[in-house]
């Protein structure tokens, strides 16, 4: 087991450029969420997976914002056309789906958008 | 928003007791409380969690009251690696919701 795994650590791009980000959930890991957080602040629910499928979007989750899990496994969050607001802490956790499940971190994405 | 209510700062000496309170009210009985705990720019970490009985670790112990209403998180001898902000969770027992997260507690453990 070698924990939730996140790519890139840290990410600075322009205004109106798009990112990706990866993450790794511990494998067997069957649910993944996306969160974000911004200075001084808690993390704030994006959105999550079961499996393939997306099953809840948090209303943060403007259209730039889309996230896949294509085989139930690793999951890709990308923002389009950038924005200085976007700057944050991107963090992912995974869980295995059951009553009361616990959900681990990764180490986040910083990305700083100029 | 968030379901609980903690003290945004605590101090603790280092060797001693950490006691972090909660208050969740209106907590039903179908919902867990969580905590995390976030070490400066990492993600956050899982410390425990429980349904109405007390709960302990090898991290943390938690100490949930008859009604309910309110817990503490008890570091038993708190390191300067403690150092971190502490999130107090109250999430359903279905577990298939997201976490939400207050401002939770800064604790900051001096030598």
């Amino acid at each position: 087991d070698t924990g939730v795994s996140q790519d890139p650590r840290h990410k600075i791009t322009k205004r109106g450029q798009n990112v990706t980000f990866r993450c790794d959930p511990i494998s067997e890991h069957n649910r993944l969420y996306w969160y974000r957080q911004t200075l001084g602040q808690g993390p704030e629910f994006l959105t999550y997976f079961q499996n393939e499928a997306q099953l809840e979007k948090s209303r943060l989750l403007s259209d730039r914002f889309s996230a896949e899990r294509p085989k139930g496994s690793f999951s890709t969050l990308e923002i389009q056309r950038t924005e200085q607001g976007d700057s944050a802490m991107y963090l992912c956790a995974s869980s295995q789906a059951r009553a009361g499940d616990t959900q681990y971190f990764g180490p986040g994405t910083r990305l700083t958008v100029l | 928003d968030a379901k609980t209510t903690q003290p945004p700062s605590m101090d603790c000496a280092e060797g001693r007791a950490a006691n972090l309170p909660c208050n969740h009210s209106t907590i039903s009985g179908n919902e867990y409380v969580y905590w995390y705990r976030q070490i400066h720019s990492q993600g956050p970490q899982y410390i425990i969690h429980g349904l109405k009985n007390n709960e302990t670790n090898e991290m943390a112990s938690l100490i949930i009251t008859e009604d309910r209403k309110s817990s503490t998180l008890i570091l038993p001898h708190a390191t300067l690696r403690d150092t971190a902000v502490y999130y107090c969770i109250v999430r359903g027992i279905s577990g298939n919701t997201p976490l939400v997260f207050g401002k939770g507690t800064r604790l900051s453990v001096i030598a």
